[in-house]
């Protein structure tokens, strides 16, 4: 009974398409995260949200799309994907927004082509 | 310059030796997290501190907020504790943005 999942664990696409990631918390946690950790295992995070609302919305790029259907999901769509978007994504879940204990998932490594 | 630096980013260990790593930050906070990263790649939450210090089993964090410091202390290494290890703060009125150091890849050698 994983805690975070994410689906898929790899994926490797080419240059320009469009791939989604997906995330699902079963703690009952009203917060969820998407973080990227790049080639130097440096880690940042992309967006929040709290009760399905956008809380945090970094510096991405607007190929970027985070979809909150309910609490317990948040997945992360990808257009026009780019050499550069290659890392591990992370998704994490907290209770509340107010910065708690986060539980994360195994992650999602993306391989652009 | 990145506000949370940790020090050092590489350290090779002897089974059974104490392991101190550092992370200083140069923001405000309300609260401070240590995560271990395994070689797999997965992330766990080992710590969260606004002040003092806490132990759990061979891991013990501190945390001086005056001094902006913290340290994740491990006592009697072990080959099992070979991971990367993070900081990250949350600064006030960020919400639970964690903003992190670029971690200390740890490797204990038996």
């Amino acid at each position: 009974d994983t805690a975070v999942s994410q689906t898929p664990k790899y994926l490797v696409t080419q240059m320009g398409n469009d791939k989604s990631i997906k995330c699902e918390q079963n703690l009952g946690h009203d917060t969820m995260y998407w973080y990227k950790q790049d080639s130097k295992k440096f880690l940042k995070i992309m967006f929040s949200y709290n009760n399905k609302e956008l809380i945090i919305n970094e510096t991405v790029p607007n190929r970027f799309s985070p979809k909150s259907p309910d609490k317990a999901h948040l997945n992360l769509h990808i257009n026009s994907l780019e050499l550069g978007d290659s890392a591990v994504y992370f998704c994490a879940s907290s209770q509340g927004p107010a910065g708690r204990w986060q539980y994360f998932g195994p992650g999602t490594r993306l391989t652009v082509t | 310059k990145n506000e949370v630096e940790q020090s050092p980013q590489n350290l090779t260990a002897q089974e059974g030796e104490f392991i101190t790593i550092n992370c200083s930050y140069s923001v405000g906070i309300s609260a401070l997290h240590w995560l271990q990263q395994h070689p797999g790649g997965g992330i766990v939450s080992l710590f969260m501190l606004s002040s003092g210090k806490k132990k759990h089993g061979r891991l013990i964090a501190t945390i001086n907020i005056q001094e902006k410091h913290s340290s994740l202390h491990i006592t009697a290494s072990h080959p099992r504790d070979s991971a990367v290890y993070i900081c990250a703060v949350i600064k006030p009125a960020s919400g639970s943005r964690l903003t992190f150091g670029e971690g200390t890849q740890l490797t204990v050698n038996p």
